[in-house]
């Protein structure tokens, strides 16, 4: 079982360019959850998604969509990057939006140039 | 708006005990969570608190004081693994999860 696989581990992106990050599990979790992680702030939600087929935003979700089609994979899209997109990018599941745990992925590291 | 404030980081011996704090201002509180993040890795789970008290799980324990807004990381016998950042995260009113920035814990020999 692996958990939660995010593609790619990490990517450099020229500015503008459009650019999908992956997510997937396989634990059959109904919420799933984008955050960033930048030096000296904690993690911040993008977007999350309490079940198939809907979507909810964040904190931080301008220059970001998402798309949950089906329970195990919660894709995150940058339209056009910009060089503040630059950080780290973690999915998460959790059993429901409750109090339950949430499991993290492994991370994209994303640099915008 | 919403708060999480934990020391940036802190120095212990290993085999020593040490205690990270947290402190929360959020609109709505449905509990609280501990995270360990090794440095490049993601955070993974510890510990969650909802009732105020001490939650003891092996070396590590946890306490929270929803009156006063404060919990807690308690790490004994501390072990060279245990170097790692430790985030403090409050689910809010909405069920969102509210992070601090992590408090870094360095273990010297």
């Amino acid at each position: 079982i692996a958990g939660i696989t995010q593609a790619p581990t990490s990517q450099i992106l020229a500015a503008g360019r459009r650019m999908t990050l992956r997510c997937t599990q396989d634990m059959r979790h109904n919420a799933m959850y984008w955050y960033r992680q930048d030096l000296g702030l904690g993690l911040r939600l993008i977007h999350y998604s309490n079940t198939a087929g809907t979507t909810g935003k964040g904190e931080v979700p301008d220059g970001y969509s998402v798309s949950r089609a089906n329970t195990d994979d919660f894709p995150l899209t940058l339209a056009s990057a910009v060089p503040s997109q630059t950080s780290v990018y973690f999915c998460a599941s959790s059993d429901s939006q409750g109090s339950d745990t949430q499991y993290f992925g492994p991370g994209t590291r994303l640099t915008v140039l | 708006g919403q708060n999480i404030d934990q020391p940036t980081e802190m120095t212990a011996t290993e085999g020593a005990i040490v205690q990270i704090n947290c402190t929360y201002q959020t609109s709505g509180f449905n509990g609280l969570f501990w995270y360990q993040q090794h440095a490049g890795e993601a955070p993974t789970f510890l510990s969650y608190n909802v009732l105020d008290g001490l939650e003891e799980k092996g070396r590590f324990s946890s306490f929270l004081s929803r009156s006063k807004g404060y919990s807690y990381l308690l790490l004994k016998e501390l072990q060279m693994k245990d170097s790692a950042s430790y985030l403090c995260a409050v689910m809010d009113s909405n069920y969102q999860l509210i992070w601090g920035a992590g408090t870094k814990l360095i273990i010297k020999p």
